[in-house]
């Protein structure tokens, strides 16, 4: 089973920042939080990944609270291309699978 | 990033025929590689972990005999659905994991069993 909870779907007006909440309450100290997204009939796309920092990348940044147990991934600029579902998966660094929860559909509107 | 493809994206076949799908990196060399399945809007579910060299290793309710997997180099790895039934459509999905365990999604087959 998925160690996460997200949102069922999420609404966002173009433009603005779409923030996607996670609860990982379980996480252990040694697990990071991926994100990935996938868009209609393609494969997952990685986002981003941390341990405990925030993290920022040409995509977005991921803030995770100070007891780990929760973060929210921010795209600060939405745009219609980013219309998909968005996975949070917590998993340890090295040799495991991916394990997918039901995500958040997001959807940006014009 | 890394580059992983599939092929065919998109396969017909009558039911009780084999389909095979193929899964390669393209510019890393992958140990594992692992198969994942997702249903009509459902998420991704993992079907198996493939390792260069040695036998796959299927998660529970996975039938081996029916998704056969190999995994001959460390670039390819191929899933045959075995007599396949209209049940088996689905959406199936690779990643490949590089030495330093990034892993890379490729873009997904989609298997229709009339």
């Amino acid at each position: 089973d998925a160690k996460t909870t997200q949102p069922p779907s999420m609404d966002c007006a173009e433009g603005r920042a779409a923030n996607l909440p996670c609860n990982h309450s379980t996480i252990s100290g040694n697990e990071y939080v991926y994100w990935y997204r996938q868009i209609h009939s393609q494969g997952p796309q990685y986002i981003i990944h941390g341990l405990k920092n925030n993290e920022t990348n040409e995509m977005a940044s991921l803030i995770i609270t100070e007891d780990r147990k929760s973060s929210t991934l921010i795209l600060p600029h939405a745009t219609l291309r980013d219309t998909a579902v968005y996975y949070c998966i917590v998993r340890f660094l090295y040799g495991q699978n991916f394990v997918f929860g039901p995500g958040t559909r997001l959807s940006v509107l014009p | 990033g890394a580059v992983v493809s599939q092929h065919p994206s998109r396969v017909i076949c009558k039911s009780g025929t084999s389909v095979k799908i193929e899964c390669r990196s393209l510019d890393f060399q992958a140990t594992t590689m692992f198969w994942y399945r997702q249903f009509p809007k459902q998420s991704l579910m993992l079907m198996a972990t493939s390792n260069e060299g040695s036998k796959a290793t299927y998660e529970q309710g996975v039938e081996k005999d029916k998704f056969l997997i190999n995994h001959a180099s460390l670039t390819l790895s191929t899933l045959t659905v075995t007599s396949a039934h209209p049940e088996d459509s689905s959406f199936y999905i690779c990643s490949a994991a590089t030495g330093n365990d990034e892993q890379f999604f490729g873009p997904g087959t989609r298997l229709t069993v009339l």
